[in-house]
């Protein structure tokens, strides 16, 4: 089946920095969202976004579906140790709930003390 | 809390054996799915149900029976368990249309080891 690609697959940063991070696909999508997994949790939506071009913040996290809708990026700005975890985007073909999600293969952000 | 529960939070057992996973969600959702979740950390879907009507069936073996008694209710069911069983799954639930809090919610996830 069908894979979403993130990169970077790992990063290591400091506490403080900012981070980016993005999500491709070869297909287009027409929802996109960013979910963050804690360990030994389930993921967690951080943002959902409808509509190519839309820029959407929660709190310190940024993310943008991209203008060819094959895309979507997410920042965090000036990391805590709290994000430390593994973000997911995922891809959804319509605007319906209830449809199908197409996972990435995660991003695991790390933060060095 | 509303939420979405899953029980057990662990499940070890032997190759050959049936056993189920339980799911219940309080978001007053109509749509539920179970995913799998391998040791990469890849989710895939696996099941959707839709008002205790099935309307996602990925490719997924018949030992796996997916069963919901009600649109709150999703259960999984996996006969002659196999080592490449082991895996966590999740439970989701969700709302029509789309909207932030109609997304998708996941629960937290039940780890099976097969032996």
């Amino acid at each position: 089946g069908q894979q979403l690609n993130q990169s970077p697959q790992s990063m290591f940063i400091q506490e403080g920095e900012d981070v980016s991070m993005n999500c491709t696909s070869s297909s287009i999508f027409n929802t996109w969202l960013w979910y963050k997994q804690d360990p030994g949790e389930g993921p967690v939506l951080l943002i959902a976004l409808y509509k190519a071009g839309e820029l959407t913040s929660n709190g310190r996290l940024t993310a943008q579906f991209g203008i060819t809708r094959k895309d979507s990026f997410l920042n965090i700005s000036a990391s805590i140790p709290s994000d430390v975890g593994i973000y997911f985007c995922a891809g959804r073909r319509s605007n319906f709930g209830n449809e199908k999600l197409t996972f990435g293969t995660g991003t695991r952000l790390t933060i060095i003390p | 809390d509303t939420a979405v529960s899953q029980t057990p939070k662990y499940l070890v057992t032997q190759m050959g054996n049936d056993k189920s996973i339980k799911c219940e969600q309080n978001l007053g959702h109509d749509t539920m799915y179970w995913y799998k979740q391998d040791s990469k950390k890849f989710l895939k879907i696996m099941f959707s149900y839709n008002n205790k009507e099935l309307i996602i069936n990925e490719t997924v073996p018949n030992r796996f029976s997916p069963k919901s008694p009600d649109k709150a209710h999703l259960n999984l069911h996996i006969n002659s368990l196999e080592l490449g069983d082991s895996a966590v799954y999740f439970c989701a639930s969700s709302q029509l249309p789309g909207s932030l809090s109609n997304e998708q919610f996941f629960g937290p996830g039940t780890r099976l080891t097969v032996l």
